[in-house]
């Protein structure tokens, strides 16, 4: 089973529309949660971080349920410029270090 | 304040070279930590380095090895070259040896024929 699961997509939305992506961790122990953003053969960028409070950024919203190591990401009235590979991301302590763990991204296209 | 920049931007090489890549951190930031991205997949963590002391490593095999600089910067060295080391390799930068605050440079892109 792999550390962090997302749907690969490609979710094929109209611009305006509302859409909602998911993803779930293995690690308990995982302490911080994030998206990233990442555009076609560019390096993935920090979109926002994800709180079990549940954190909004002018159309985006992200919720953590920790109990169910469940993350969401809600993009509302979507842009053509949202279209991009949505990468669900946790950190995990490595001894005396930590890690970024992935999932795969999920692909999103924004249309006329 | 400088980001993260690596080098070289694309690079082709022969199964069964060596390989150097190169970052530089982001001024203020003393960690450094190395992804492997092949195509569709979301990025693989390969190792990170802390104050030039590696204190984390992904499930990667011996011949990817790395060093920190003084200065933070950072080299991944990757010996006899696989076809499936294709990929894109991410260097990130953050400050702390917990790693707070990432920062992605905009990759390698290794071709292995």
């Amino acid at each position: 089973r792999k550390e962090v699961e997302q749907d690969p997509g490609p979710f094929n939305v109209p611009e305006g529309a509302t859409v909602a992506f998911n993803c779930t961790y293995s690690n308990s122990a995982s302490q911080s949660f994030f998206w990233y953003r990442q555009d076609c053969r560019k390096e993935p960028k920090l979109l926002m971080s994800v709180y079990s409070s549940g954190n909004e950024d002018g159309r985006f919203t992200a919720q953590l349920n920790r109990a169910s190591q469940y993350i969401s990401l809600l993009i509302r009235d979507s842009k053509l410029s949202d279209s991009a590979t949505y990468l669900c991301v946790v950190r995990i302590l490595t001894g005396g270090g930590n890690k970024l763990t992935f999932g795969t991204g999920t692909q999103l296209k924004v249309e006329l | 304040e400088t980001g993260v920049t690596q080098s070289p931007t694309h690079l082709i090489k022969t199964r069964g070279q060596q390989v150097t890549l190169r970052c530089s951190s982001q001024s203020g930031h003393n960690t450094v930590s190395w992804y492997q991205q092949a195509l569709g997949q979301g990025p693989q963590f390969i190792f990170q380095y802390y104050r030039e002391e590696e204190n984390g490593r992904g499930n990667f095999p011996p011949r990817f090895s790395g060093l920190q600089f003084p200065n933070y910067s950072s080299e991944l060295n990757v010996n006899a070259l696989e076809l499936d080391d294709s990929a894109l390799y991410l260097c990130a930068s953050s400050g702390g040896d917990r790693g707070y605050g990432y920062t992605f440079g905009s990759g390698t892109r290794l071709t292995v024929v």
